[in-house]
């Protein structure tokens, strides 16, 4: 079975430009989460989805926005990039993201903002 | 909130020693507790997992017990081996619905012959 895959993964933009990451989970799975990953903050929790809903929010600002399609798909979106979003992005999914299940991740976007 | 403590690394250790990892979290509810390990330039792999107290999650030869009663997940291994090394991350499930993992700050492992 093959596991998350997240595109693209390398990025490189300018302040105040947007972007959009992608990630497709593992077939089966419909629960998609992601986590922000930088040296200084570490792993942080940006927001989780299950059925194009989203259930859970991390503490980050509006211009951190996602969204699920119909085929569990999800895809991040920042818009007027900062120096600061420079991060690794990273995508895990989950059958149902409830109880104890377990969360695979994907192998990250590394967004560079210059 | 719901936080995870674990040891600073780096840690460096020689080939065929004994690792151990401390990890301890905060006590709200009984939090699936997970161990996951990032190699240079990859994501993050699960390692292994424990659902309940006492339960002890293992894998490729590293263990950890769900010890309740000190609030500790610490992550053990009888003899590394340079391929072993890689940074090592304890995390805990949120109770309280979600699907948020709350990750410590990581420990790097490198293993020398």
């Amino acid at each position: 079975k093959a596991g998350v895959t997240q595109t693209p993964r390398y990025l490189i933009k300018t302040r105040g430009q947007q972007v959009t990451l992608s990630c497709s989970p593992i077939s089966g799975h419909r629960s998609v989460s992601w986590y922000q990953q930088t040296p200084g903050q570490g792993l942080q929790f940006l927001f989780e989805y299950f059925s194009e809903t989203q259930r859970n929010k991390g503490n980050f600002p509006g211009r951190f926005s996602g969204r699920q399609f119909s085929n569990s798909r999800s895809e991040m979106n920042v818009s007027t990039l900062e120096l600061g979003d420079s991060a690794l992005y990273l995508c895990a999914s989950s059958l149902t993201g409830t109880g104890t299940d377990t969360q695979y991740f994907g192998p990250g976007t590394r967004l560079t903002v210059l | 909130g719901n936080s995870v403590t674990q040891m600073e690394g780096p840690v460096t250790l020689s080939e065929e020693a004994f690792l151990t990892i401390n990890c301890t979290y905060t006590a709200t509810g009984y939090p699936s507790l997970f161990w996951y390990v990032q190699y240079p330039g990859e994501g993050l792999q699960l390692l292994l997992k424990a659902t309940k107290a006492d339960d002890k999650g293992s894998n490729k030869g590293f263990e950890a017990t769900y010890r309740k009663e000190t609030t500790s997940f610490h992550l053990e291994k009888g003899s590394v081996q340079v391929s072993d090394s890689a940074v090592y991350f304890c995390a805990r499930l949120d109770t309280g619905g979600g699907n948020k993992l709350t990750f410590g700050t990581g420990t790097q492992l490198k293993v020398e012959l």
